[in-house]
């Protein structure tokens, strides 16, 4: 079965500063990876996603995320944080299936101080 | 483009009440599911339907019931709600087969009390 582990429920950085996010994975095929971010009273959106080739996937926003198979993990980061950052992000595993389900982490909220 | 639309938006049931979700998609998706939100929990999916005339049920489908209308729409029935089942209820659906991309409602907030 597949399961996705956001090891940080919460995390606080200030405007202008760096951001990762942590995210690892177990998935017994090559799986396909995604983070969501969702602001207050919203839906999700999509952020960017992973599929294969290139390990670095760039995202809308300024985010990027890197797949390193050996970890299982697939991190966000962003390199300077905007206070409209502040929202719930979730990483997702799906699967190339006739239903192609995909598993959710927990999320982690971002805060961003000023 | 509306993408996908939820309705209602906000309700509030007593125990023991039914009610039905609305879910409507205008992107020709095959793929349609429900999931619940709940703080700390993440989303859960409770059922889905991979195409037209075919349901299934998810992680957490106790006390919900699903009818998948036609391409466009996916409703969740509530027959008898439960303080349990406050939470907030998101629709999604996807391109079957070819990408696990969800495209997301706003979400419906229920209360049950």
């Amino acid at each position: 079965a597949q399961s996705v582990t956001q090891p940080d429920i919460h995390i606080t950085v200030s405007e202008g500063a760096s951001l990762e996010l942590r995210c690892n994975y177990s998935y017994g095929a090559t799986p396909y990876l995604f983070w969501y971010v969702q602001s207050p009273g919203q839906g999700l959106q999509l952020l960017l996603k992973y599929f294969s080739g290139d390990t670095l996937v760039q995202g809308i926003k300024g985010f990027e995320a890197e797949f390193k198979r050996s970890q299982s993990s697939f991190n966000l980061r962003k390199p300077s944080v905007h206070w409209s950052d502040a929202a719930e992000y979730f990483c997702a595993v799906g699967a190339n299936t006739n239903a192609g389900k995909s598993t959710f982490g927990d999320g982690t909220t971002l805060t961003v101080k000023p | 483009n509306a993408g996908v639309t939820q309705t209602p938006k906000f309700q509030v049931l007593k125990t023991g009440q039914s009610m039905t979700l609305q879910c409507a998609q205008d992107m020709n998706h095959n793929s349609m599911y429900w999931y619940r939100q709940d703080p700390g929990m993440g989303l859960r999916l409770i059922y889905y339907s991979a195409s037209e005339g075919t349901t299934d049920k998810g992680e957490v489908p106790n006390g919900y019931n699903v009818s998948r209308l036609n391409k466009r729409e996916f409703s969740l029935r509530l027959e008898s709600a439960a303080p349990s089942q406050t939470s907030v209820y998101f629709c999604a659906s996807n391109v079957q087969g070819l990408t696990g991309e969800l495209f997301f409602g706003e979400g419906s907030r229920l209360t049950v009390l």
